[in-house]
């Protein structure tokens, strides 16, 4: 079974802060891990993945996570909040022992992410 | 291609009535999912189809809940008797067979009243 907890459903950065939004994991095989961003009424768009090689993953808009093995933990961040940032944020894993990362997803409950001007 | 495409995207239905909604994936993807996600949580997993093949439903998937993907092609998710608990965004996905990566459609929200 696998499982994801995001630490804090609502966090509010000032434009140009750092952003720290928190994902940790729990999965008994090796996970695939994800970060999807939800504008409101829009569907789910990959910010980033890891799957194997390199901890540290660059995706889309300056985002950046890095998984930590020995901390379960898959935390997204990003140097400078922009005011285009602001959105709902999930964490998800899915079964890294099968396929290329197209198996079932399983969501955190979100963290949605207010930039204060 | 323009993506995973789902209609319609707006549904307002009243309790006890039936509703359908459908899926269009990139057409090259041979995986299909549907997800449901409520108010304040993440999607949660219902179904996915590989070709025409349904492979896996969700505990979450009641008898009142059927997909079909007859052709491999485009999905659809039927609803009958809807009651307010059902009320959710539904989101469709498609994956292609390598390489990983799901693509989203923009969802289908249900209003049961």
């Amino acid at each position: 079974a696998q499982s994801v907890t995001q630490l804090g459903s609502h966090v509010s950065v000032s434009e140009g802060a750092l952003v720290l939004l928190r994902c940790n994991y729990s999965s008994s095989v090796p996970p695939y891990l994800f970060w999807y961003v939800q504008y409101p009424n829009q569907g789910l768009q990959l910010l980033l993945k890891y799957t194997t090689g390199a901890t540290l993953v660059k995706g889309i808009n300056g985002f950046e996570a890095e998984f930590k093995k020995s901390e379960t933990s898959f935390h997204l961040t990003k140097p400078s909040a922009h005011m285009s940032d602001a959105a709902e944020y999930f964490c998800a894993v899915s079964d890294g022992t099968k396929g290329f990362g197209n198996e079932k997803l399983t969501f955190g409950t979100g963290t949605r992410l207010t930039i204060i001007p | 291609d323009t993506g995973v495409s789902q209609d319609p995207r707006h549904k307002i239905t009243k309790r006890g009535q039936n509703v359908t909604f459908r899926c269009d994936p990139i057409s090259e993807h041979n995986r299909l999912y549907w997800y449901r996600q409520t108010l304040g949580q993440g999607p949660e997993f219902l179904t996915y189809f590989q070709n025409e093949a349904q492979l896996e439903k969700s505990r979450l998937l009641s008898d009142r809940f059927s997909a079909e993907r007859p052709k491999g092609s485009f999905s659809t998710l039927e609803i009958q008797r809807t009651e307010q608990g059902d009320s959710a965004m539904y989101l469709c996905a498609s994956t292609p067979p390598r390489a990983g990566g799901y693509t989203f459609g923009s969802g289908t929200r249900l209003t049961v009243v």
